[in-house]
């Protein structure tokens, strides 16, 4: 178990451009979430997958925002035209599928994280 | 919809002090709750959760958080502070498939 990674850690990037995330989850872990975090505030939930499958997105995830999951593998998180609002750490999280349960279903296991500077 | 409060955004404690930091929810049902650490530059890590059954649960660190229905509270206390606490500090609620909920965080700073 190598916990959940997430590529890069850092982005600076120019507004105007596009940007993407890459998070690898826990291999056997088939729920992935993606969270958004502004300085100063806890993490925001942009939308979560169960394997393949993108099951809720946030109002926060405007058209700009698009998340993929292809093979219930590891998941992108791509920013188009990117805006000075968007600079923000962009945390992945991945847990076991289920509801509920007293151990490990609900737990959410965080990657340190991709934080994004848009200039 | 379900929230949670964290109504302490700063809290400087000594070394060796006793600790509690607060957290209230609002949500219809019994949630999950849960205690997230946040070092500077490092990612969520959870010092524990409540699930259902005794109300105190014991985490990591020598941390513990008592569930009181009656209040809508998830407090974390620890009876003795150490430097290496200081961190960010997240109270989540979270029910069955749904996505969990955080709080604003209250970031601890430990004089020494």
């Amino acid at each position: 178990d190598t916990g959940v990674s997430q590529d890069p850690r850092h982005k600076i990037t120019k507004r105007g451009q596009n940007v993407t995330f890459r998070c690898d989850p826990i291999s056997e872990h088939n729920r992935l979430y993606w969270y958004r975090q502004t300085l100063g505030q806890g993490p925001e939930f942009l939308t979560y997958f169960q394997n393949e499958a993108q099951l809720e997105k946030s109002r926060l995830l405007s058209d700009r925002f698009s998340a993929e999951r292809p093979k219930g593998s590891f998941s992108t998180l791509e920013i188009q035209r990117t805006e000075q609002g968007d600079s923000a750490m962009y945390l992945c999280a991945s847990r076991r599928g289920g509801a509920g349960g007293k151990d490990g279903a609900n737990v959410l296991t965080f990657g340190a994280g991709s934080r994004l500077t848009v200039l | 919809a379900q929230s949670v409060t964290q109504p302490d955004i700063h809290i400087t404690v000594s070394e060796g002090a006793s600790l509690e930091l607060r957290c209230n929810y609002s949500y219809g049902a019994t949630p999950y709750l849960f205690w997230y650490v946040q070092s500077p530059g490092q990612g969520l890590q959870l010092l524990l959760k409540y699930f259902s059954g005794d109300t105190l649960v014991q985490g990591i660190k020598g941390f513990e958080a008592e569930f009181k229905r009656s209040q809508s509270s998830f407090n974390l206390r620890k009876p003795s502070v150490h430097w290496s606490d200081a961190a960010e500090y997240f109270c989540a609620v979270g029910e069955g498939n749904n996505d969990m909920r955080f709080g604003a965080g209250t970031r601890l700073t430990v004089k020494p």
